[in-house]
């Protein structure tokens, strides 16, 4: 099955500064790979979300990139601000399949 | 109101107790979900069900029973809780018909066997 490692585990970062988390993925026949934002005490949420048939999907602050040859995607955050901080999970699979692997997280902490 | 709704939120019990955490949701979905999340695991599926007749074993079922007892309602059981089954648990839904493959989440049901 899928397996997704995700790096950093914790992120520490200034307020203003970009962050970036990185992901890998092992099965090739994925072709979905969201990111979703954990603030403390609430479920996971969406916040964006990119399909193989692209390889770079922006959304205001935040964006993602994909290579799917190296079979790795990353998560971008530009002028960081308190508010980012949170848990970030990755995730791989196959488009609207229910077998979806998570990563095991990265705390982004973001000082003011 | 919260669109998907667990409960309890925080539970601690006995080892060998029986467990149930609730799942009701608001959204209209088909799918519904139960994962796990431990520190440094990230999210874990347990089970997953299309619809009320149907019932899926995810990554991690072993000592994990669910009911979808309607379309709005899926509960996760733990027959005899065991203290390795300290966790958060999530319950998700997702729509099928025209869905994007988005999970939404509950807020989640804290669980501590001693």
């Amino acid at each position: 099955g899928e397996n997704v490692e995700q790096h950093p585990s914790t992120l520490s970062v200034q307020e203003g500064d970009s962050a970036v988390i990185k992901c890998t993925y092992s099965d090739s026949a994925s072709n979905y790979f969201p990111w979703y934002k954990q603030e403390l005490g609430k479920g996971p949420q969406l916040i964006i979300d990119i399909r193989s048939n692209v390889g770079e999907k922006k959304d205001q602050r935040i964006a993602v990139t994909l290579n799917k040859t190296a079979k790795h995607f990353s998560l971008h955050i530009t002028e960081t601000q308190p508010e980012d901080s949170a848990v970030y999970f990755c995730a791989a699979s196959i488009y609207n399949n229910n077998d979806m692997r998570f990563g095991a997280g990265t705390r982004l902490t973001v000082k003011p | 109101d919260a669109d998907v709704t667990q409960t309890p939120r925080n539970r601690i019990t006995k080892t060998g107790k029986r467990i149930m955490l609730e799942c009701s949701q608001t959204k209209g979905h088909d799918r519904m979900y139960w994962y796990r999340q431990d520190p440094g695991l990230g999210l874990r599926l347990i089970y997953y069900s299309f619809d009320v007749k149907d019932i899926n074993k995810g990554e991690i079922s072993d000592g994990y029973s669910v009911s979808r007892q309607a379309q709005a309602k899926f509960s996760l059981s733990l027959e005899s809780a065991i203290p390795n089954q300290t966790a958060l648990y999530f319950c998700a839904t997702s729509d099928l018909a025209g869905g994007t493959g988005e999970l939404f989440f509950g807020e989640g049901s804290r669980l501590t066997v001693l």
